[in-house]
């Protein structure tokens, strides 16, 4: 079944404390995305990677690293965590980079951290 | 920046009845639009899209209409069913030249809620 698979669903986790939420998509797919979703400010692009060893900044970069070493893989790391960084996490898929293209997504991250 | 906005954030409709939801988007230059629904707990699920050289697209109970003149965008739901309660999003669009970020815009959402 094709899938972007996101881990864990849930975490808590205290401020400081270096977390990584893993991404992983199974179609294949050149583009890949991180997105926060808050109330009342909708989903809001964080990283994305246009190919293997290409990433770069979207709209809320700051605080947050990417990493893309393989097709398949696109983990996102907060090396500090802060409280304003509790959200809900959306890893997304696409097989086109450059032109339109259906994006796929995970089932989400819920991330608290205290 | 441009933004997509919607114009009602929460629609009740009976089960059975149709729904049309709307969205404004203000990017005259927006060449791709899609709509996602999304329910609790889960992620955003494509439902349909439509590119800009089109103004109707049609899908499985579902209808998008694309108005460039007003830059208006809406889904419409037939005979609309409980499984239908999710929200929303439209989202937009545009590949900027030389081809970089490939990024949607998505709207705030519509709370669609189907009565029984």
């Amino acid at each position: 079944e094709a899938q972007v698979t996101q881990n864990p669903r849930y975490l808590i986790t205290v401020t400081g404390k270096k977390l990584t939420v893993t991404c992983s998509q199974n179609m294949n797919h050149e583009y890949m995305s991180w997105y926060r979703q808050d109330p009342g400010l909708g989903l809001r692009q964080i990283y994305y990677s246009m190919n293997v060893e290409v990433t770069d900044k979207g709209d809320v970069p700051e605080g947050y690293k990417v990493s893309r070493k393989e097709k398949r893989n696109f983990p996102l790391i907060l090396e500090s965590p802060s409280p304003n960084q509790t959200s809900l996490y959306f890893c997304a898929s696409s097989a086109g980079a450059t032109t339109n293209e259906k994006l796929f997504f995970g089932s989400g991250t819920q991330l608290s951290v205290l | 920046g441009e933004s997509v906005g919607l114009h009602l954030p929460t629609l009740s409709v009976q089960e059975g009845d149709n729904s049309i939801i709307n969205c404004a988007y203000s990017n005259s230059a927006s060449d791709y639009f899609i709509w996602y629904k999304q329910e609790s707990g889960k992620g955003p699920q494509f439902i349909i899209d439509i590119r800009s050289n089109m103004d109707k697209r049609q899908g499985q109970r579902v209808t998008v209409l694309l108005n460039k003149t007003v830059k208006h965008l809406s889904l419409q739901i037939a005979a609309t069913q409980p499984g239908d309660s999710a929200v929303y999003f439209c989202a937009e669009n545009m590949v900027p030249s030389g081809g970089s970020n490939y990024k949607l815009t998505f709207g705030k959402g519509t709370l669609l809620t189907v009565n029984p």
